[in-house]
């Protein structure tokens, strides 16, 4: 089954504890990216990923790294979470041309 | 910078009341303009894509419509299993990278 799997699904910290967000993804895709969704803002694009090896930021880039060593994977860190990062992210996926994104299902995470 | 604001926040509608979610957008170039679904707990999921005023497209009870300033999404005879949040998106020529996604529609129909 096609499908972008992230882990945890919940994650509970405290600020300045460093954490790591897996995504993989099964479709052999070129393009991954992050967002972060909250109330009233929409999804948010954090960082993203044209192929192995390239990265770029999005729109809200500060206090993450991304890293992309693998095709299906791009795992997202935070070195010194803050209560501000507090959300809910959501990596995907996509084709070259960029249309139709896949999701994975989501990683809550608060930050105390 | 590109703006997406989606309208009403939320609606209720009773089983078979047909209704519109609004998508009104601004945009350097619209390269593309996107529909997706969400339910709870779990990440969108794509409905469709839109590339230029005048284009419809259809799946099931729903229609996404296209102008130059905003986008519709017509649900007709909804029913409950049509509950969902429903977001709006658009890319930018020139931008073939990221999508900005409106804060979306909360979508309850009641039986």
């Amino acid at each position: 089954e096609a499908q972008v799997t992230q882990n945890p699904r919940y994650l509970i910290t405290v600020t300045g504890k460093k954490l790591t967000v897996t995504c993989s993804q099964n479709m052999n895709h070129e393009y991954m990216s992050w967002y972060r969704q909250d109330p009233g803002l929409g999804l948010r694009q954090i960082y993203y990923s044209m192929n192995v090896e390239v990265t770029d930021k999005g729109d809200v880039p500060e206090g993450y790294k991304v890293s992309r060593k693998e095709k299906r994977n791009f795992p997202l860190i935070l070195e010194s979470p803050s209560p501000n990062q507090t959300s809910l992210y959501f990596c995907a996926s996509t084709t070259g041309g960029k249309e139709k994104l896949f999701f994975g299902s989501g990683t809550q995470l608060s930050v105390l | 910078e590109d703006q997406v604001t989606q309208s009403p926040e939320a609606l209720r509608l009773q089983e078979g009341e047909s209704s519109s979610l609004n998508c009104s957008y601004t945009v350097s170039g619209l390269r593309g303009l996107f529909w997706y679904r969400q339910d709870p707990g779990k990440g969108p999921e794509f409905l469709f894509t839109l590339y230029s005023a005048g284009e419809e497209k259809e799946k099931e009870r729903l229609k996404a419509t296209l102008t130059k300033k905003e986008s519709f999404l017509h649900i007709t005879a909804p029913k409950p299993e049509d509950s969902a949040t429903y977001l709006c998106a658009v890319q930018a020529a020139g931008s073939a990278r990221q999508l900005t996604f409106g804060s979306g529609t909360q979508l309850t129909v009641l039986p």
